[in-house]
């Protein structure tokens, strides 16, 4: 059963850079037939869609947040990552790591998801 | 980048009730839009895919609807354990943007 776990920090400075993992178990993140991806949910809000990554390393990000996220994999590990520079208390939120159904454009909705992790940003 | 619009943004119902949630896309995106669930403190979970195919373990009492730029959600007979937020998401090309939620609460 596949299963996707975020890590990382729970509290992060202003100006700095969140970087968050998705451990992948269940399944390997080298297949070809899966896009991977972030959203993330500031608390009481809605979802919002960050951006996906394909095992190749393609990725498609959120054009509000392009200039500073970067999404990578790391197929060795089965992970994959999310770093996001310069942080300001408005990036507060729970992020999701998730896979979605296919890679077709029919199947590219968001089957699975990790349980979200909070991260804070605070001096 | 193309907009997804719900509505309403709430509603509260009695058990039993039929209750209809509304996204509408500012372009046309055919049949690519998909409905989570989220119940508070939970994790999104996914309905409603392809417009109005069904997730499989989905109760039948939820249905979807729509093409193009208007669609639906459907809950046949409100139950206790749907009270959640259900969002909307649209995939027919990045970035794959959710509506902002519709919150459904029991009278």
């Amino acid at each position: 059963q596949l299963q996707l776990q975020e890590s990382g920090p729970g509290l992060v400075k202003p100006s700095e850079t969140l970087s968050l993992t998705c451990t992948v178990s269940g399944g390997s993140i080298s297949s070809s037939y899966y896009y991977w991806g972030w959203v993330r949910q500031p608390p009481g809000k809605g979802l919002e869609w960050i951006g996906i990554i394909y095992y190749s390393g393609t990725t498609y990000y959120n054009p509000s947040l392009k200039s500073r996220v970067t999404i990578s994999v790391d197929t060795s590990k089965n992970q994959f990552s999310l770093n996001l520079s310069y942080v300001t208390a408005a990036d507060t939120a729970v992020y999701y790591c998730a896979r979605t159904d296919g890679t077709a454009a029919a199947n590219q909705y968001f089957q699975h998801w990790g349980q979200g992790t909070l991260v804070t940003v605070s001096s | 980048d193309i907009q997804m619009t719900q509505s309403p943004s709430s509603l509260s119902a009695s058990v039993g009730d039929r209750v209809t949630i509304t996204c509408r896309a500012s372009q046309g995106i055919s049949n690519y839009l998909a409905w989570y669930q989220q119940k508070p403190g939970k994790v999104p979970k996914l309905l409603i895919y392809a417009a109005s195919t069904l997730q499989s373990g989905v109760p039948s009492r939820f249905s979807g609807s729509g093409y193009g730029a208007d669609f639906t959600l459907t809950i046949s007979s409100l139950q206790p354990e749907d009270v959640a937020t259900y969002y909307c998401q649209k995939y027919n090309r990045v970035p794959w943007t959710f509506g902002q939620g519709t919150k459904v609460e029991i009278k």
